[in-house]
């Protein structure tokens, strides 16, 4: 079965600093990755995906993320963070176009003035 | 545009209540489905449903109940409330290719049991 595991349940990170939040899944087919932002009090939404193609995908707000096969990760970077990025950011995969998509536990970014 | 709208926002029941959380979507997506987020375990899948008169299981299906009669609605129904099914609840939709395109979320409900 899938399962995504995001390694750290909280990241504090000062303004205009580096981040990378990290994800891992586990597959041993060809899979779709998803990153959703959940900001305070709302639902989710679609920050950036991978389906096929340049494995490095990226988001119109300055995130970033890399597909690496085989270390089975998808880890989501941005260089410099806003106080406007503080949120809930989670990992999700699915292995084919019909499949559940399955969410990791999230990682909570706060971002420090 | 609407996209998924979840109803109500805040509900507080007592145990072995009964009650439904609304969902309804204007995007004519053939799936759907519900999820509860709680803390440290992200949003675990409750029901979904690929098509009007199509409903199936998904993690943690125990004390709730699903029907879709309709494509635009997917309500979720808790028989009888317990402590455990204090949650936020997330609706999504998306098209038929749900594993390859972007869920919609509605804005959640968030239910306490007491």
């Amino acid at each position: 079965a899938q399962s995504v595991t995001q390694l750290d349940s909280q990241v504090p990170v000062f303004e205009e600093a580096p981040v990378e939040l990290r994800c891992n899944y586990s597959s041993s087919v060809s899979v779709y990755l998803f990153w959703y932002v959940q900001y305070p009090n709302q639902g989710l939404q679609l920050l950036l995906k991978y389906l096929s193609g340049s494995t490095l995908v990226k988001s119109i707000n300055g995130f970033e993320a890399e597909f690496n096969k085989s270390q089975t990760s998808f880890h989501l970077r941005k260089p410099s963070v806003h106080i406007s990025d503080t949120a809930e950011y989670f990992c999700a995969v699915s292995q084919t176009s019909y499949d559940k998509v399955i969410f990791g536990p999230g990682t909570s970014l706060s971002v420090i003035p | 545009n609407a996209g998924v709208t979840q109803t109500p926002k805040f509900q507080v029941l007592k145990t072995g209540q009964s009650m439904t959380l609304q969902c309804a979507q204007d995007m004519n997506h053939e799936y759907m489905s519900w999820y509860r987020q709680d803390p440290g375990m992200g949003l675990r899948l409750i029901h979904y449903s690929v098509g009007a008169g199509i409903t199936d299981q998904g993690e943690v299906p125990n004390g709730y109940n699903v029907s879709r009669s309709t494509t635009e609605d997917f309500p979720l129904r808790l028989l009888s409330a317990a402590p455990s099914q204090t949650s936020v609840y997330f609706c999504a939709s998306s098209p038929f290719d749900r594993g390859s395109t972007e869920a919609f979320f509605g804005q959640g409900t968030r239910l306490t049991v007491v």
